[in-house]
């Protein structure tokens, strides 16, 4: 069966910190991958996917996702955070043509 | 942007009652979803909805849960004897088309509280 993890559940970072949040998933096929963010008190918003092509992927507010296939992994990084990214961070992978699996998310807080 | 929208935004109801959650998806999106979040849990998937028919849904969606487009535009789930462990945010979901290339949009959610 399909599975994403997300191995961390709280990261704390300062201000202008660099972040890299991992997520790696178990599927055998072809994969189409995801990030999305949950602000407090939001909705889930996409912020970036992966579907094919080059396997370094630009999303907004200066998010960016690396496919490793090889690695079955797709963390997410971004190179300076600012305290507005405060949030929740999701990873997916799209099981199947109806559903998308979520991982158990990562809690970022940033001191600002 | 357009956006997903769900009532009620919080909903607070007693063990064994019904519950109907509602969504007005984007408006020219096709596919319809359903997903939950126990708090502190991950988001779980529940169903999918297309062509007036569920085209797949999970192991959490039993009996007791059902979904219906009752005027051609509005997605629900209902609830038909509410457990506590069905507290839960609940969120609609819709897209264009089938999930390959397309984006899936996200209501605010439903929160459900049981007691």
């Amino acid at each position: 069966a399909q599975s994403v993890s997300q191995h961390n559940h709280h990261v704390i970072l300062s201000e202008a910190a660099s972040l890299e949040l991992g997520c790696n998933y178990s599927y055998g096929g072809t994969v189409n991958l995801f990030w999305y963010v949950q602000y407090p008190g939001q909705h889930l918003q996409l912020l970036l996917k992966y579907f094919s092509g080059d396997p370094l992927v630009k999303g907004i507010k200066g998010f960016e996702a690396e496919f490793i296939k090889s690695k079955f992994s797709f963390n997410l990084r971004k190179p300076s955070v600012q305290w507005s990214d405060t949030a929740e961070y999701f990873c997916a992978v799209e099981s199947s043509a109806s559903k998308i699996i979520f991982g158990s998310g990562t809690r970022l807080s940033i001191r600002p | 942007e357009p956006e997903v929208t769900q009532t009620p935004s919080h909903q607070v109801t007693q063990m064994g009652q019904e519950v109907i959650l509602r969504c007005a998806p984007i408006s020219n999106h096709l596919y319809f979803y359903w997903y939950r979040q126990i708090l502190g849990q991950k988001v779980e998937f529940l169903v999918s909805f297309y062509n007036n028919e569920i085209s797949e849904k999970s192991e959490i969606f039993d009996d007791q849960f059902s979904v219906e487009r009752p005027d051609g535009s509005n997605f629900t789930l209902k609830i038909r004897s509410t457990k506590l462990e069905d507290s839960a945010m609940y969120f609609c979901a819709s897209s264009q088309d089938r999930m390959s290339g397309n984006t899936i949009y996200f209501g605010e959610g439903s929160w459900l509280t049981v007691v």
